[in-house]
């Protein structure tokens, strides 16, 4: 079956620019992840979506950060006034209601800020 | 706050040869997970360890988790090549509702001929 998808699948921007990545989770999975992954920082956590409970945020680096989850399946990040700094593999994974079930991963969106 | 640390972080080998990738974590959690990631791809899910003592094996690949000590390790036996990438292992934060997973920093392992 499909598996995640994200698109763009690379992003090139200028700073201060916004910039709007999308993820398509697998059909029937309630949770939704963000994560970014850059040679600085790792993999790091972003943002986690389950069904209709507020979505827990405390992974967004600054304000600039935002997503949202349309219908309980299409994600949306959106990073406002792109600054150098987020340069990075942003990766949307999904995983069924079950807290302890495995995510599963998209292929990322390479963002490239000049 | 949970750290999870890994070592090593690079790790050349010759095939046919065993060795053992180490996870640390900091604070107590009962739920960690192992991916693999090739060089330009997304994360492979290849192991789900949920409890104290858990050990899974697939192929060349076994997996233990040893709550207590806070340590996880992934075994590799008879290295071949197609291992070569970069190994992650994560924890779940624990607490909460969240399966928020906190990486470590991988380890890059690169099987020599």
């Amino acid at each position: 079956g499909a598996g995640v998808s994200q698109s763009p699948s690379n992003k090139v921007t200028e700073k201060g620019k916004d910039v709007e990545l999308r993820c398509d989770p697998i059909s029937g999975h309630t949770a939704l992840y963000w994560y970014r992954q850059s040679l600085g920082q790792g993999l790091e956590f972003l943002i986690y979506f389950q069904g209709n409970s507020a979505p827990d945020k405390s992974g967004l680096p600054s304000d600039r950060f935002s997503a949202e989850r349309t219908g309980g399946s299409v994600s949306t990040l959106t990073i406002q006034r792109t600054q150098q700094e987020d340069s990075a593999v942003y990766l949307c994974a999904s995983s069924p209601h079950y807290r302890d079930d495995e995510q599963f991963f998209g292929p990322g969106t390479r963002l490239t800020v000049l | 706050e949970l750290k999870v640390e890994q070592n090593p972080l690079f790790l050349s080998m010759q095939e046919g040869k065993n060795y053992t990738i180490y996870c640390n974590y900091s604070t107590t959690s009962d739920r960690l997970y192992w991916y693999r990631q090739d060089p330009g791809k997304s994360l492979e899910s290849l192991f789900v360890l949920l409890s104290n003592g858990a050990v899974k094996q697939e192929g060349r690949l076994m997996a233990s988790l040893d709550t207590k000590a806070r340590l996880s390790t992934l075994h590799i036996t008879a290295a071949v090549h197609d291992l070569s990438a970069t190994y992650f292992c994560a924890v779940d934060r624990g607490g909460g509702a969240t399966n928020k997973l906190i990486f470590g920093t991988g380890t890059l392992l690169a099987v020599q001929p």
